[in-house]
């Protein structure tokens, strides 16, 4: 069975300091991992990686991907009491019975950023 | 706002209860997906449809199910309910046939039984 796992699961830090999230994965037919943030309601998507070793950036966000030893890490700097949020982590792999594919989320990390 | 809506955003029924949450993809979206979000199971993909057919099914009860209407909007099915099923339920959509690429969130519907 596919498996996602984030660490840490909580995480507090002050405004200004860097925080790195972690999302190791076990899934046969990996596709694309993909990360979303949470906050009050609905997930909002902010990154997917396909490739081994290239980073996304968006603003203060960046994630990379390595597909050898099967983990992604998204890094927020100078974090704002605004990213306070869980992030969740997915990946995508075959769903067993067809040819479609399916998203496995991890549990997310809760990052809370005081002012 | 993603685009995608959802009702009822919130529900209170009682155990055995029978109840239908409905979605309605974004514009031009084939593809709606629902998910269920507890505590501690986390986000669980429950299944998939695509233009009407279901494509892929994740951690489905059986008392649990789904349909997509020809005007592309879905409903889920929760029946015989338990305290367990207390969670929030998400639908998403995307254009294609396969979440490789971004989806798009519903607001969710948070299902609360006593």
């Amino acid at each position: 069975e596919d498996k996602v796992v984030q660490s840490p699961l909580s995480l507090v830090v002050h405004e200004g300091d860097t925080v790195t999230l972690n999302c190791s994965y076990e899934v046969t037919n990996f596709r694309s991992l993909l990360w979303y943030k949470q906050e009050k309601k609905a997930p909002t998507f902010l990154f997917m990686l396909t490739s081994s070793g290239i980073e996304k950036k968006s603003g203060r966000l960046s994630s990379i991907l390595d597909k050898k030893e099967l983990f992604s890490i998204l890094n927020i700097t100078a974090t704002q009491t605004g990213d306070s949020a869980v992030y969740l982590c997915a990946v995508e792999g075959p769903y067993s019975g067809g040819s479609n594919y399916k998203l496995t989320f991890g549990k997310g990390t809760l990052l809370t950023v005081n002012p | 706002d993603s685009g995608v809506t959802q009702t009822p955003k919130h529900l209170i029924t009682a155990t055995g209860q029978r109840v239908t949450l409905r979605c309605s993809p974004r514009s031009g979206d084939l593809s709606v997906y629902w998910y269920q979000q507890s505590l501690d199971q986390g986000l669980q993909f429950l299944i998939q449809y695509y233009n009407g057919e279901e494509r892929a099914k994740g951690n489905i009860l059986e008392r649990f199910s789904a349909q997509q209407f020809p005007d592309l909007h879905s409903e889920l099915n929760l029946s015989s309910l338990e305290l367990g099923d207390s969670a929030l339920y998400f639908c998403a959509s995307t254009s294609r046939d396969s979440p490789y690429n971004e989806q798009f969130f519903g607001p969710g519907t948070r299902l609360t039984v006593l």
